[in-house]
């Protein structure tokens, strides 16, 4: 069965720089939800989106943003990079329902030097 | 705000062995999901099991199973036969019914000894 897919799975950049994250859902899924899970720690929501629009909204940094598009495919935007950026980022997705499991994709691990 | 409380950092378990990891939650609604999640060294989260509050019968998928107790907000997942592929670190997660996001336990390691 096809899954999320996340690209790329790892990135490096400096710090004060802008990355770009890509998460393809499952098809026919129109949810996506974005997730941080700093060294030892558990995921943190982000932000999601349904049908294109944001949905709900977590502890997202304002140097922080995304968008849905029209194919459901969503990007994370990350500005102004700092050490702490540092994380694996999870996109998952579901089907519409309030009550639908998310599904997860690999991940990208970011790191910030 | 809700949230999710497993108290068992680290566990072990004998191969072929049955192991319970336990869960308890923080919450006023009356509809909610629960869900336990599989972390192995890959990092890939990957799902175990839910469970509808408004089910009264716990849920169960192969060797999986969960005690669900909703009078005393527990929610606990038990591997039966366990297997050297079920090492992972499992984190318990809460869902209202209604609301997007998925909050998460700390996680408990799990140790398979051969």
């Amino acid at each position: 069965a096809a899954g999320v897919i996340q690209s790329p799975r790892h990135l490096i950049k400096e710090k004060r720089e802008t990355a770009t994250l890509k998460c393809y859902p499952i098809p026919r899924h129109d949810t996506v939800y974005w997730y941080q899970q700093g060294p030892g720690q558990d995921p943190q929501f982000l932000i999601s989106f349904y049908e294109k629009m944001q949905s709900d909204k977590g502890s997202i940094p304002d140097r922080f943003s995304a968008q849905q598009f029209s194919d459901y495919h969503s990007e994370l935007n990350m500005s102004s990079l700092e050490l702490g950026d540092s994380a694996l980022y999870f996109c998952a997705s579901s089907r519409p329902s309030g009550a639908d499991t998310q599904y997860f994709g690999p991940g990208t691990r970011l790191t910030v030097l | 705000a809700q949230t999710v409380t497993q108290s068992q950092p680290e566990m072990s378990v004998q191969e072929a062995e049955t192991v319970t990891l336990s869960c308890t939650y923080d919450t006023s609604e009356s509809d909610y999901y629960l869900f336990w999640y599989k972390q192995p060294p890959s990092r890939q989260m990957i799902l175990v099991i839910r469970q509808e509050a408004y089910k009264q019968q716990n849920a169960t998928e192969n060797r999986f199973s969960v005690n669900f107790q909703k009078a005393a907000k527990s929610f606990s997942l038990k591997i039966s036969d366990s297997q050297l592929g079920d090492a992972a670190m499992y984190f318990c997660a809460y869902r209202d019914f209604g609301n997007e996001k998925l909050t998460f336990g700390t996680g408990t390691r799990l140790t398979i000894i051969p």
